[in-house]
């Protein structure tokens, strides 16, 4: 079985610092890592995406992040936040990329992210 | 990059009444779509998977004559929650994961019944 879990459900930081959220994955198979961003009453968009091709993946937006196997962690960063990053960020895992089209995500609880002038 | 159109984005019902909610993959086929729940300021909880041409796949615990899924074309897959009670209420999203790339979310419909 698979699960994500989020460290902090709320991490405020100040425009132009460092935003870091943290991510946590449990896997019985090597796995396939997401990160998503939903702003108040959308969908989600994909920011980035681990798929073993490379353990740092750089993402739209500005964000990265490093997949770390031994930490089993995937942990989202951007150098310097920016006001429009304020929004709810989810972690999520699966056991395959592409399987007959088949691509069933385990979220975690998701991080809000405020920043502030 | 693939498009996934959900709707309505809003309806408000009556309790007791029937809601159906559309998730169409614009420029893509699905053979697979996922339909997720969404409480206020929580994480999104699989309820089923959409199968094109048979039965959905619902999680533990949905209840599959309360949340009817059909997966009619390759290219649309219906959520109609039946008889809805306020408890209902929430934002339900759907994903359709093109094939070997990613999965594509829709926007979202916020449920409310009164």
């Amino acid at each position: 079985a698979q699960s994500v879990t989020q460290l902090g459900s709320h991490v405020s930081v100040s425009e132009g610092a460092l935003v870091l959220l943290r991510c946590n994955y449990s896997s019985s198979v090597p796995p396939y890592l997401f990160w998503y961003v939903q702003y108040p009453n959308q969908g989600l968009q994909l920011l980035l995406k681990y798929t073993s091709a490379a353990t740092l993946v750089k993402g739209i937006n500005g964000f990265e992040a490093e997949f770390k196997k031994s930490e089993t962690s995937f942990h989202l960063t951007k150098p310097s936040a920016h006001m429009s990053d304020a929004a709810e960020y989810f972690c999520a895992v699966s056991e395959s990329l592409f399987s007959g089209g088949y691509n069933k995500l385990i979220f975690g609880a998701g991080t809000r992210l405020a920043v502030h002038p | 990059g693939a498009v996934v159109s959900q709707h309505p984005s809003r309806v408000i019902c009556k309790s007791g009444t029937s809601v159906k909610i559309e998730c169409r993959s614009l420029d893509f086929q699905a053979t697979t779509m996922f339909w997720y729940r969404q409480f206020p300021k929580q994480s999104l909880m699989l309820m089923a998977t959409s199968n094109e041409g048979s039965k959905a796949t619902y999680e533990q615990g949905v209840e599959k004559d309360k949340f009817l899924i059909n997966h009619a074309s390759l290219t649309l897959s219906t959520l109609t929650v039946t008889s809805a009670h306020p408890e209902d209420s929430s934002f339900y999203i759907c994903s359709a994961p093109e094939r070997n790339t990613e999965a594509f979310f829709g926007q979202g419909t916020r449920l409310t019944v009164v």
